[in-house]
């Protein structure tokens, strides 16, 4: 089936780091989401993105719809300890109630 | 409060004894799916249901069955489960319909199945 390219796959920072990932597809969405999943747990929502070129933000969380609708980025500022998780990626499109995943990007911040 | 809750939360099997994982949602959804969840694929959607009696394959159907009769409840069913199929697993739920909304999906806890 088809899947969404994250990276990194995983990140090592230290606390008050910023950081950067990014999702990639062969196909376009008109919906772009963001996702953690903290362990043991499922994942939560964190950003929705509607509009190519958008870019919206959640407190220290800053997301972008790519202009192609092939991509999209996550920015985390200043990081702190309770980031650590794995962050997912996800698109569809409208008219269908399918649902791709990214790999997901595995933070882990040291303090 | 409002969740989603998966039943067992974990379960350990053997090749071709039928289970089925239950998923129940409190608040009032009209979509529900279910993903499983490997390590380095991310997670992956199985079946989805847009409303009762309404459901559609999502990316890895296969071996898997589901069912929609009642607005809350979503059980996902292993007919003849097979150790492929040890995975983690989640349900979510959202509104559905055509608004944004319909995108923010609650999950829940994961069943962690295991089929040897």
């Amino acid at each position: 089936g088809q899947q969404l390219n994250q990276s990194p796959q995983s990140m090592f920072i230290q606390e008050g780091e910023d950081v950067s990932m990014n999702c990639t597809s062969s196909s376009i969405f008109n919906t772009w989401l963001w996702y953690k999943q903290d362990p043991g747990e499922g994942p939560v929502l964190l950003i929705a993105l509607y509009k190519a070129g958008e870019l919206t933000s959640n407190g220290r969380l800053t997301a972008q719809f790519g202009i192609t609708r092939k991509d999209s980025f996550l920015n985390i500022s200043a990081s702190i300890p309770s980031d650590v998780g794995i962050y997912f990626c996800a698109g569809t499109t409208s008219g269908t109630y399918k649902y791709i995943f990214g790999t997901g990007t595995r933070l882990k911040v040291l303090a | 409060e409002a969740q989603v809750t998966q039943n067992p939360r974990y379960l350990i099997t053997v090749t071709g004894k039928k289970l089925t994982v239950t998923c129940s949602q409190n608040m009032n959804h009209e979509y529900m799916s279910w993903y499983r969840q490997d390590p380095g694929l991310g997670l992956r959607q199985i079946y989805y249901s847009m409303n009762v009696e309404v459901t559609d394959k999502g990316d890895v159907p296969e071996g898997y069955k589901v069912s929609r009769k009642e607005k809350r409840n979503f059980p996902l069913i292993l007919e003849s489960p097979s150790p492929n199929q040890t995975s983690l697993y989640f349900c979510a739920s959202s509104s559905g319909g055509t608004s944004a909304s319909r995108n923010e999906q609650f999950f829940g806890p994961g069943t962690r199945l295991t089929v040897l």
